[in-house]
């Protein structure tokens, strides 16, 4: 079945690093791709998504590209800030619209 | 715009105790989703509809949980009789219709079953 692999963390970083979340996927078909936020206490919010090979989805300085011949979508930002930290969370959708997610990666970044 | 709603935020049950919890999506969406996030299993899609009627509920954990959709604005998810393994925190997501469109997630519900 489908399924998403995305880097463990806790990933620490300092104000204004880059940062990189690996993001790989299996599927049998065309998926959706998707990387998802979560703030603590609140609910996933879209960051971005690509909906075929070579899309590039961006959003607040996030960016991350749909390569199909690696079946990545790796998550990148060139600047972070404090108010990045979150977990992320990198997403598949079949055409049905089921979502598969990978296990989230938390990034804490530190003034 | 409102985005979904869910409630009660918390609940704190005692174990074989029914638990319902509430959505009320997006106007106009037409696809509504449960999922269930723990630390060891991670975000979970345990259900979902497609203009009220259930498409895939095979993600539910067993016959203890039960979903119902009754309008296009309002869905229950019920544990009966509840487990401590049923804590967790549950969300409830809608997109606009089928398919590979953005799903909207409400703030989540976080149930503790003592």
């Amino acid at each position: 079945g489908d399924s998403v692999t995305q880097m463990e963390g806790p990933v620490t970083l300092s104000e204004e690093a880059f940062l990189t979340i690996n993001c790989t996927y299996t599927a049998t078909g065309y998926p959706s791709l998707f990387w998802y936020v979560q703030y603590p206490g609140e609910g996933l919010q879209l960051l971005l998504k690509a909906t075929k090979a070579d899309d590039k989805g961006s959003n607040k300085g996030f960016e991350a590209t749909y390569r199909k011949e690696t079946t990545s979508f790796h998550l990148e930002k060139g600047s972070v800030q404090v108010s990045d930290s979150a977990v992320y969370f990198c997403a598949l959708s079949d055409e049905w619209g089921k979502l598969q997610f990978g296990a989230g990666t938390q990034v804490v970044v530190t003034p | 715009d409102a985005g979904v709603i869910q409630s009660p935020r918390h609940e704190v049950t005692e174990m074989g105790q029914e638990v319902t919890l509430r959505c009320k999506p997006i106007s106009g969406h037409n696809s509504l989703f449960w999922y269930r996030q723990t630390m060891m299993r991670g975000l979970e899609l345990l259900i979902y509809f497609n203009n009220n009627v259930p498409i895939d509920d095979s993600g539910m954990p067993e016959d203890r949980f039960s979903a119902k959709m009754p309008n296009a604005s309002f869905s229950t998810l019920k544990i009966q009789p509840s487990e401590p393994r049923d804590s967790a925190v549950y969300f409830c997501a809608s997109s606009r219709t089928s398919g590979r469109e953005t799903q909207y997630f409400g703030p989540g519900t976080r149930l503790l079953v003592l």
